[in-house]
């Protein structure tokens, strides 16, 4: 089983319409949660940062951590078509290993 | 401009070959590291480094090596013995300690066996 699980898509939505993004993981030592927007062949850059449990709201994106389920979501209002990409969660133990576990990525389509 | 420059964008290897993918900074990161992409995979822990002359295996190292000699570059060695080296390769780096966990990424390179 992996430690990180996302579900790949393809997620197809029409322009304007709520999006709900979320992953799964198995180690309770997770305690920084982050979400990374990658457009075809690039790199990844970050778009939202967590630390523990909470939400954390920038402009139209809100990311939020249930460390009790171990469950985190990133909800995307009013999508727009420059949202189309792939979506990776990403999370990082407190202590031990200083790197981060990458979730396989959902890939987002917005339709005009 | 300040970032992360990996060369070459597209990269072949011949059966029996080593390669090298290039990864240079000029952020004055302390910390790099090189990750693998397979479609459907996500983006796995080849190595990583947090400062110079040191670096630490991570979940798939093997077939793979790196070295560390200059804080600015993070070269990635594919060997021949890494059976299935088609993937696309990402280096990253970050500020060593700083709490928000920020990996600025390279645009990568796509390695394919000949």
């Amino acid at each position: 089983q992996k430690e990180v699980e996302q579900d790949p898509g393809p997620l197809s939505v029409p322009e304007g319409a709520i999006v709900s993004l979320n992953c799964t993981y198995s180690n309770s030592a997770f305690q920084y949660f982050m979400w990374y927007r990658q457009y075809s062949r690039k790199g990844p850059e970050l778009l939202m940062y967590t630390y523990s449990s909470g939400n954390k709201e920038d402009g139209r994106f809100t990311a939020q951590v249930d460390k009790s389920s171990k469950y985190i979501s990133l909800f995307i209002r009013d999508s727009q078509p420059s949202d189309s990409a792939t979506y990776l969660c990403a999370m990082k133990r407190d202590t031990g290993r200083r790197a981060l576990t990458f979730g396989s990525g959902t890939r987002l389509q917005v339709q005009p | 401009d300040g970032g992360i420059t990996q060369s070459p964008k597209y990269l072949f290897r011949k059966e029996g070959q080593n390669v090298t993918l290039s990864c240079e900074q000029n952020l004055n990161h302390d910390a790099m590291y090189w990750y693998r992409q397979d479609p459907g995979q996500g983006l796995r822990l080849i190595y990583y480094s947090q400062i110079v002359n040191d670096f630490q295996k991570g979940d798939i190292a093997e077939g793979y090596s790196v070295s560390r000699e200059k804080k600015e570059s993070f070269p990635l060695t594919v060997t021949s013995a890494q059976k299935n080296p088609t993937a696309f390769y990402l280096c990253a780096s970050r500020i060593a300690g700083e709490a928000n966990e920020k990996l600025f990424f390279g645009s990568g390179t796509q390695l394919s066996v000949l």
